[in-house]
């Protein structure tokens, strides 16, 4: 069935250095995809988001990737920072209709002072 | 602007136990989203309400319902609780555009004994 999800579950990165959160997506019929980030005891947080007639966004230190070709979305953030540590999760609008977000399982990044 | 809010941030039933939920959106956004956060797992998609209906819903036994009130609000009420139940239960709103973006609140924690 259709589903998204992330190639790594942990991410541990340095602080200053930049960090590369995956997520693979299965319906290429999804045309919008969205970032979250989700720091512990609080909701999601809305990060960036991208159509499906672009290959590239930038925001403040963030940058995501499409990849329809692979069907892969990444988010790059430049400069780690200790408040970046928080769960991402990738979303996908694969049902207009229904216009609800299919989440992933989220990918911890963890950054190391 | 205040923020998606959700009351009580957390709540302690026995099995067997109905539990409502409350969530505000945005000023101005007309649909409201839930969605189950089980320990560890992923956003899994409830109900969907807008202008007061329920559009859609995710795959959830019917004892899963709620309601959106005329002012937008909406209730998540879940009857005859399980033990499984036990999760953080999101609320997002979206505007009345047709932008995809949720906003997310910080969640009520659903705890059944």
């Amino acid at each position: 069935g259709e589903s998204v999800g992330l190639h790594l579950p942990t991410l541990s990165v340095q602080e200053g250095d930049n960090s590369i959160i995956n997520c693979a997506y299965s319906n290429s019929a999804s045309d919008y995809f969205i970032w979250y980030k989700q720091e512990s005891g609080k909701g999601p947080q809305f990060i960036i988001d991208i159509r499906s007639n672009m290959d590239k966004r930038q925001g403040q230190r963030v940058t995501v990737l499409l990849n329809k070709t692979v069907k892969h979305l990444s988010l790059q953030i430049a400069a780690t920072q200790p408040g970046d540590s928080a769960v991402y999760f990738c979303a996908e609008n694969m049902d207009t209709g229904r216009r609800a977000l299919t989440f992933g399982s989220g990918t911890r990044l963890q950054v190391q002072p | 602007e205040a923020g998606v809010t959700q009351s009580p941030t957390h709540l302690i039933k026995t099995r067997g136990q109905q539990a409502t939920l409350r969530c505000s959106p945005i000023s101005g956004h007309t649909s409201v989203y839930w969605y189950q956060q089980a320990l560890g797992l992923g956003l899994q998609f409830l109900l969907w309400y807008d202008e007061g209906e329920e559009r859609n819903r995710g795959n959830f036994p019917p004892r899963f319902s709620g309601r959106q009130f005329p002012n937008y609000s909406s209730e998540l009420n879940v009857n005859a609780l399980e033990l499984e139940d036990s999760a953080l239960y999101l609320c997002a709103s979206r505007p009345r555009t047709s932008s995809e973006t949720q906003y997310f609140g910080p969640g009520t924690r659903l705890l059944v004994l």
